[in-house]
């Protein structure tokens, strides 16, 4: 495609429940983040998919977290039973293989936990 | 592993003044980029401005250039004559140039700025 999507845009969803967040990055970008984000914060690191390499699942806050990547294109973010700190936007950015490309990002997921 | 620090949270500058926002980075890598992202109120992270480490010149983008120390491992940015559409949050950002397997991008913080009419 021609950017990174992310979907849905906004998610409310109620405590205890299991969430999925969808990213499909940029066509032949072979690099995948996940970030999350609280309002007027700054990038928390979430997760980081390199092609065929295992991920960097440092960055998950628990074991409620887990992400995959099918195919080294769409990646799906899974958070089960949602706590109300989960609230927060989630973002996803891809790159390409070329040295010094940037990272480019989704308009993320809004994320309600109520 | 490759830090990056941005040691203002906040900064505030006047309408169609000139402020600039810090960044330090940590690496023993001699090649790598650097990058300025800006993400105003739509969530929306736009690249603002990139530098190749070893490139001596400092990058410019019509209001925005960076200072850029290599041996302080310094990469400032510079927005002269400020405009209220350069709100937003300003994250510093790192990346090898090696060809390596992990070339994961790393990001400071963020400074949010504002900019007062």
């Amino acid at each position: 495609g021609a950017g990174v999507s992310q979907s849905p845009s906004n998610k409310v969803t109620e405590k205890g429940k299991d969430v999925e967040l969808r990213c499909d990055p940029i066509s032949g970008h072979t690099a995948l983040y996940w970030y999350r984000q609280s309002l007027g914060q700054g990038l928390e690191f979430l997760i980081y998919f390199q092609g065929n390499s295992a991920p960097d699942k440092s960055g998950l806050p628990s074991d409620r977290f887990s992400a995959e990547r099918t195919g080294g294109s769409v990646s799906t973010l899974t958070i089960q039973r949602t706590q109300q700190e989960d609230s927060a936007v989630y973002l996803c950015a891809s790159t390409g293989q070329g040295v010094g490309t940037e990272a480019f990002f989704g308009q993320g997921t809004r994320l309600t936990v109520v | 592993a490759q830090t990056v620090t941005q040691s203002q949270p906040e900064m505030s500058v006047q309408e169609a003044e000139t402020v600039t926002l810090s960044c330090t980075y940590d690496t023993s890598e001699s090649d790598y980029y650097l990058f300025w992202y800006k993400q105003p109120p739509s969530r929306q992270m736009i690249l603002v401005i990139r530098q190749e480490a070893y490139k001596q010149q400092n990058a410019t983008e019509n209001r925005f250039s960076v200072n850029f120390q290599k041996a302080a491992k310094s990469f400032s940015l510079k927005i002269s004559d400020s405009q209220l559409g350069d709100a937003a949050m300003y994250f510093c950002a790192y990346r090898s140039a090696l060809k390596t397997s992990y070339d994961k991008v790393i990001f400071g913080p963020g400074t949010s700025l504002s900019v007062i009419p």
